[in-house]
Parts: C-alpha cells; structure tokens; sequence
C-alpha cells in the first residue's frame, strides 16, 4: 500500500538555525511530490512541488527540497529558518499509477522556532 | 485569503442529527476534493470530484455523502455519525487538465466537526 512516512513529529529550533525535515514514500512507480505548510490558524497552502527534471526544488520563503530516487526520499530544507516559519509542515505523494487526483499525506512535522 | 471557502468553520452535532458542510471555489478549478484530518493521523482523502462527476471513494462509510452541483460547490451530507467522525474536514480544489500529473492542491479553512 502506498503510504508516506514523516519522522520528525515535533522539531524545535532556535532562529537562524538550518532546518532539514524527512519525507520517504514506499515504492509506487512514478510519482509527484509536494510539501504542504499549514502556518497557526491558516489553511494548507503549497510549499513546493517536485514533476520531473532537477531533483533540487525551490519553493516559496527559501524553503528547497531535494529528490533522491534511490532513498525514495523527498527532504525539505532551509539554511536559516526563522520565527515565522513555525508551522506544520506535511509532505505529500501522488503515485500516478493511483490516478492524477490521488494525494498520499505524511502525519506532518510540527516545527517550533524559538526567537 | 484563500479561494476555497469552507461553512461552517466550526459544528457540534449528536449522532442522530443530520448536517451539511459546504465548500465553494472561486478559482475556476474543474476538480474538488473532501479530506479529513484527525490528530495524529495523515489526511485522507475522502472523495473527489472532476468536471462534476464523482472519481474516487476512497470506501468511506455511507454515513458520509458527496454532492457535487456544479464545479464550483461541494457539499458534504452527514448522517448518523459516531464520536470517532470528530475531525477537521478539509475541501480542496485544483485544475483537473486531463494530464497524467496532479496539479496543486488549493485548500479551504476547514470545519472543525465534534460528534458527541
């Protein structure tokens, strides 16, 4: 079954600190990926998205993500992150074999940043 | 703000009540979709609908029933529900272009059900 595993529950860090989160999916063919944000009291609103082409993605607010096929991983960074990044950060999978409409959720990582 | 709108934001119902979510896009979008997100869990799709017409059903119970009038509504019919239905449901639109590749999801606010 296809599923997609985020270890990191809750993340704490401190400003200015780099930030990497874990996403792996189980294997499914071809897929499409994405990592979601859900900042306090806001709706889930797209971070970056991964299709095809360079494994290195850049999103919105100097968030990256890399995709590496062999580890089926799908990891979110951030050199420097800051106060207003705390959030709930989910990564997300479509394995096109599912259908085009079909989006597989990690539980997500709640990231803390402490001032 | 965003352009998925989701009422009520908040409900409170026993399980013998019958209530309606509703969702509404604003963005021109042909494909929406009802998720729920309980704690700890991952979302889970519920249903989807492109150009209208219901594409998936992810074996949710019956007690839970999609209608979808035009592309730019979605509503969700709730009867009979059991205390473990409590959760945020989330609707979601995006552009369905008949491609082989899910475009972004846009999501609304959400409504924060309690069965009691």
């Amino acid at each position: 079954a296809q599923s997609v595993s985020q270890h990191n529950h809750h993340v704490i860090l401190s400003e200015a600190a780099s930030l990497e989160l874990g996403c792996n999916y189980s294997y499914g063919g071809t897929v499409n990926l994405f990592w979601y944000v859900q900042y306090p009291g806001q709706h889930l609103q797209l971070l970056l998205k991964y299709f095809s082409g360079d494994p290195l993605v850049k999103g919105i607010k100097g968030f990256e993500a890399e995709f590496i096929k062999s580890k089926f991983s799908f990891n979110l960074r951030k050199p420097s992150v800051q106060w207003s990044d705390t959030a709930e950060y989910f990564c997300a999978v479509n394995y096109k074999r599912t259908g085009a409409n079909n989006l597989f959720f990690g539980t997500g990582t709640r990231l803390t940043v402490i001032p | 703000e965003t352009g998925v709108t989701q009422t009520p934001r908040h409900l409170v119902m026993g399980m013998t009540n019958k209530k309606s979510l509703k969702c509404e896009q604003h963005l021109g979008h042909n494909a929406m979709y009802w998720y729920k997100q309980s704690a700890k869990k991952p979302l889970e799709l519920m249903f989807v609908y492109s150009l209208e017409e219901r594409v998936e059903n992810n074996s949710v119970p019956s007690r839970f029933s999609p209608e979808c009038p035009n592309s730019s509504h979605l509503f969700l019919h709730l009867h009979t529900l059991q205390p473990e239905d409590s959760a945020l449901y989330l609707c979601a639109s995006s552009q369905d272009n008949g491609r082989d590749a899910l475009d972004e999801q846009f999501f609304g606010p959400g409504t924060r059900l309690t069965v009691l």
